[in-house]
């Protein structure tokens, strides 16, 4: 099975800045890593597909790259709304594996 | 626009099965172009994958869970299910529903509890 290391476990940001968040995957994927946003008692919803494709409606203050195994999302100009818990998921091969998450605090 | 919706008993006792369906709408099963999912999440925890299933019937499951997880799917009605056997506490979680493997429309989540 692939894992995905996922980090920071939390980080605390401001208004206005930017934070990346890493999640490094135990073996090669490829560019099949999506990135999910989670608010409190909601659904996780899909931001990034294919390591940089981002959904319809997502703000271009998202996004996302590869480094090898290393797949970052970036997230600039943070907005209070961004407060929320983010997940990798990489969909390359079954079975499917998400990263721990990344409880992000504005 | 595609929906999921998650049913069945919010309550189930332990050693029972625990038995959830998901209904989809503004998409076809049986157009063959995604796998159907379902996720958990237990109170407080992170995302874990189940299993998917092809509307041929093809499924993958969780190795964790695998001897007791059991996905169906029933393209008549455009709906999938899960099934999970021999339950106890751990169980306890939000269950999901989702489209494809890339996830991208999910149902609201159903909260299933396992207590007696």
């Amino acid at each position: 099975d692939i894992q995905l290391t996922q980090s920071p476990s939390s980080l605390s940001a401001s208004v206005g800045d930017s934070v990346t968040i890493t999640c490094r995957a135990s073996q090669g994927i490829g560019y099949q890593l999506a990135w999910y946003q989670q608010k409190p008692n909601k659904a996780p919803e899909r931001l990034i597909s294919g390591t940089s494709k981002l959904d319809s409606g997502v703000p271009s203050r998202f996004s996302g790259s590869r480094s090898g195994t290393d797949f970052t999302l970036t997230l600039n100009n943070l907005l209070p709304e961004d407060s929320a818990v983010y997940y990798c998921l990489q969909h390359n091969s079954f079975p499917l594996t998400f990263g721990g998450g990344t409880k992000l605090q504005i | 626009q595609v929906r999921l919706q998650e049913s069945g008993p919010g309550l189930v006792k332990p050693s029972q099965t625990l038995s959830l369906t998901c209904s989809v709408s503004g998409d076809s099963i049986n157009s063959g172009d995604f796998y159907w999912n379902w996720i958990r999440q237990p109170p407080g925890m992170g995302l874990e994958w189940l299993g998917s299933i092809f509307h041929t019937g093809v499924s993958f499951s969780n190795p964790s869970l695998k001897s007791r997880l059991s996905i169906s799917v029933d393209t008549s009605k455009n709906q999938f299910s899960l099934k999970v056997t021999s339950v106890t506490a751990a169980d306890t979680a939000v269950y999901y529903c989702a489209r494809s493997r890339r996830l991208d429309y999910w149902g609201q989540g159903a909260l299933v509890t396992v207590s007696s």
